[in-house]
Parts: C-alpha cells; structure tokens; sequence
C-alpha cells in the first residue's frame, strides 16, 4: 500500500530565508510524487511533480523539490520564502496504474516578516 | 493547466436534507474523478474513485448509499449526500485526471464545497 509522511505539522520561517518542508513516501514500484497547495477554504493547487528523469523538479512559484529515491524523500524547498507562501501543503504519491493519490497529513507553512 | 469546477462553494441544509454536489472538467475529459474529504485541519481522506459509465469504487468504510455518486459523463461527476446529518458536515473535495493523461498522471482540484448541516 502507498502511504506519505510529512513529519512535521507546522514549518516556520522567517521571510526571506530558505525553506523546507519534509516528505518521505513508500509505494511498490516507481512512484509519482507530488506536491500541492492549499489556502483556506480552497481546493489544492499543483505545486510540482517527479514522473521520471532529472532528480530536482522546479515548480510553480520558486519551489522546487528533490527525489532522492535511496532515502525515500521528496523533500519541498525554496531558496527565499515569502510571507505569501504561507498555507498547508500537501505531498502526496501514486503508483504507475490509474490509481489515487495518497496525501500526508499536510504541514502548515508559516512564513513571518 | 486544466480546469476543474466545483459548485456549489458553500451550502447550509436542515438535517434529514440531501445535498448535491457537481464536479465538471471545464477543458478536458475526465474519466476518472475522485471525492476526498477534509476534515479541520487534517489531510485529505478519499471517499470514492468514479469512473465514467460504471459505478464507483468506495473506500473502506464510505456508505455508498449515504454518498452517492454518479459519472454520468466524461465532464461531469456528482456527490449527493442523502440525509444529511451533522456529522457529514466537512470541506468535499473532487479532483479529475484525464484518461489521455493530461499532465502526466497530475490531478487536477475543484474548489471545494463546504456543506453545513444544522
């Protein structure tokens, strides 16, 4: 079974500073990882994804994250946070078939001026 | 990136009611939608994996007759959450993936709807 770890419930930082927001993932076979956004009272935005090839993924926004698949990470970053990145992101994971996502349990970004 | 839209937003029903709730792919064809449901502050909990023309696919412990969905065509997916009770109110969540792979495997979400049972 697929399953996602976002290890932390609540990232703070200071603006302007570089961020990291933590996901390790299991699935059997290669997986498809993703990360999304979600604002209050909102749906998920796309952020990035990993299918295959280059190991670091640039995104929407400034974000990029890399997948490191001895570790089993897909780690979200940004070289310089803004106080509008602050939200709750999701990572999440599939397999190859027609399957669904699998969401961790979503970590709160807050990004202070 | 492709659309998906979720309607209504927000909706307030009586106990005993039933509430429909519709997902439509604005630009692409969806075979395949899927509910989540979010609780306060928590992760996404999928309900439910609809597919066009044939019945859907429910989680471990989703009553199938109390959420209803139907995938009656290649854009539009609904949810009817029949005698709505407090319990069931929660943040209802579609999300759609082309069956040409629009993205590459990415979902796409609506919204979201908020439904308040009082």
């Amino acid at each position: 079974a697929q399953s996602v770890a976002q290890p932390e419930d609540q990232v703070n930082v200071a603006e302007g500073n570089p961020l990291t927001v933590k996901c390790t993932y299991s699935v059997s076979g290669n997986p498809y990882l993703f990360w999304y956004v979600q604002y209050p009272n909102r749906g998920l935005q796309f952020l990035l994804k990993y299918i295959t090839g280059d190991n670091l993924v640039k995104g929407s926004y400034g974000f990029e994250a890399e997948f490191n698949k001895s570790q089993t990470s897909f780690h979200l970053k940004k070289p310089s946070a803004l106080v509008s990145d602050s939200a709750l992101y999701f990572c999440a994971v599939r397999d190859q078939g027609n399957t669904p996502l699998v969401f961790g349990k979503g970590t709160r970004l807050s990004v202070i001026a | 990136g492709a659309v998906v839209s979720q309607h209504p937003s927000w909706v307030i029903c009586k106990s005993g009611t039933s509430v429909k709730i519709e997902c439509r792919s604005l630009d692409f064809q969806a075979t395949t939608m899927f509910w989540y449901r979010q609780f306060p502050k928590q992760s996404l909990m999928l309900m439910a994996t609809s597919n066009e023309g044939s019945k859907a696919t429910y989680e471990q412990g989703v009553e199938k007759d109390k959420f209803l969905i139907n995938h009656a065509s290649l854009t539009l997916s609904t949810l009817t959450v029949t005698s709505a009770h407090p319990e069931d109110s929660s943040f209802y969540i579609c999300s759609a993936r082309s069956g040409q792979g629009v993205g590459t495997g990415e979902l796409f979400f609506g919204e979201g709807s908020r439904l308040t049972v009082l």
